[in-house]
């Protein structure tokens, strides 16, 4: 059964603080993962798309990580700002047409 | 460029009324998603199309939901009757040229907020 795990559930950090969440995804074949940054009472907005060839990317303060062996990915949030508080959404496709399997997310808050 | 567009933003109605949710996706985009997303559940895929066609509807919960693309720029989700437990989230997405190799980006609306009393 494809599933994609992620953790912690919630954090709460201080802001300038870093901190990384976690995806851990069974999903096969693998083609690529996506983080979502999903604010409250909006919709979901993509932070990064890494392919199985792809280690690393960063989108400014977030930076993604991907090991394929392992199946597992990171997004690491550096200096975090308060505009940083969201839901981060992890997700990779389960067929060739586009269908999407999210985790649960991680609510993030950023305290001053 | 308008984004993905959704409406209404928000929907309250009773129980057994039938509910619309309408969609228009982002122009030149040739796949549509509609997702519903609970607290319980998460973001679940209900239904997408590419180039309008239907493609997997196995995500649709039961025959009281229905969804049609009657042309590239237009959407709807329809509820018909709705049920307390239908209350949730509903986001229309849409993706140009979607490749599971290439992983183009996929657009959310803001959603709907559909309340079922």
């Amino acid at each position: 059964k494809n599933q994609v795990e992620q953790s912690p559930q919630s954090l709460i950090i201080l802001e300038g603080k870093n901190c990384t969440l976690q995806c851990n995804y069974t999903v096969s074949p693998f083609s690529n993962l996506r983080w979502y940054k999903q604010d409250t009472g909006r919709g979901p907005v993509s932070l990064t798309i890494m392919t199985f060839s792809e280690n690393t990317k960063s989108n400014g303060r977030y930076t993604a990580t991907l090991d394929a062996d392992t199946k597992q990915s990171s997004l690491h949030i550096t200096a975090s700002q308060l505009s940083d508080s969201a839901s981060y959404i992890c997700g990779t496709p389960t067929d060739s047409w586009g269908k999407l399997q999210f985790g649960a997310g991680t609510q993030v808050v950023v305290t001053p | 460029d308008a984004g993905v567009i959704q409406s209404p933003r928000h929907e309250v109605t009773e129980m057994g009324q039938e509910v619309t949710l309408r969609c228009k996706p982002i122009s030149g985009h040739n796949s549509l998603f509609w997702y519903r997303q609970t607290m319980m559940r998460g973001l679940e895929l209900l239904i997408y199309f590419n180039n309008n066609v239907p493609i997997d509807d196995s995500g649709m919960p039961e025959d009281r939901f229905s969804a049609k693309m009657p042309n590239a720029s237009f959407s709807t989700l329809k509820i018909q009757p709705s049920e307390p437990r239908d209350s949730a989230v509903y986001f229309c997405a849409s993706s140009l040229v979607w490749s599971r190799e290439a992983g183009n980006t996929i657009y959310f609306g803001e959603g709907s907020w559909l309340t079922v009393v």
